[in-house]
């Protein structure tokens, strides 16, 4: 059974451009999390998402950010126009139902840095 | 909101018994969750207490005291392997019961 894949692994790019994250959760999973991370800080949750709903984005920048976990195919979180300060560890996680939410199953994160 | 305490580094050597602690401030509480982080790799879930006591597995143990608003990791036979970061997670009523984590614990085992 694979566990949750993010890709790509590493982005790099350039101020103003457009950063697409793409998280596949473990099979029979249908609940999705986004989290970013700084050096030396702990995770700071972004996006709850089931399929096809969002279920809780308080914790996503109203602007340039967005999420999406389409019936079929991968979730995938959007930064728009793109900045420095986005740079970070971006983790995906995702758990079988929302009442298993204390376990979440991590992927390995997708690096983005902003030059 | 949500706030957790945690210390920002632990040392200790091999075969040793280290406790990371953790308190915390929620408006409600469900549970307290720990996870495993090697060098900014996947966290990786270890334990989680909804209720007051002592959960065991293998060399992790971890406790909570909901009265107290405190748990605490505590890691036994330590190996040069468990070094890495710790973070405990709050997961507090209201909302859609997401965790809160704390900025973590960066334990250092020496030989």
């Amino acid at each position: 059974n694979a566990g949750v894949m993010q890709n790509p692994r590493h982005l790099v790019r350039r101020r103003g451009q457009e950063a697409r994250l793409r998280c596949s959760p473990m099979k029979g999973h249908s609940h999705v999390y986004w989290y970013r991370q700084l050096p030396e800080e702990g995770l700071k949750f972004m996006v709850y998402l089931q399929k096809e709903n969002i279920i809780d984005e308080s914790g996503m920048p109203k602007e340039r950010f967005s999420a999406e976990f389409p019936k079929e195919g991968p979730s995938i979180l959007r930064i728009q126009q793109v900045v420095r300060g986005d740079s970070a560890a971006y983790f995906c996680a995702s758990s079988p139902s929302r009442q298993g939410q204390e376990t979440q199953y991590f992927g390995p994160g997708t690096r983005l840095l902003v030059l | 909101g949500q706030s957790l305490e945690q210390p920002s580094e632990v040392t200790a050597v091999e075969g040793a018994i280290v406790q990371i602690n953790c308190t915390y401030q929620t408006s409600g509480f469900y549970g307290l969750s720990w996870y495993q982080q090697h060098d900014g790799g996947a966290p990786t879930f270890l334990s989680y207490n909804a209720l007051d006591g002592l959960e065991e597995t293998g060399r992790f143990s971890s406790f909570l005291s909901r009265s107290d608003s405190y748990g605490y990791l505590l890691l036994q036979e330590l190996q040069m392997k468990d070094s890495a970061s710790y973070f405990c997670a709050v997961i507090g009523a209201g909302g859609s019961y997401i965790p809160t984590f704390g900025r973590g614990t960066s334990l250092i085992v020496h030989p």
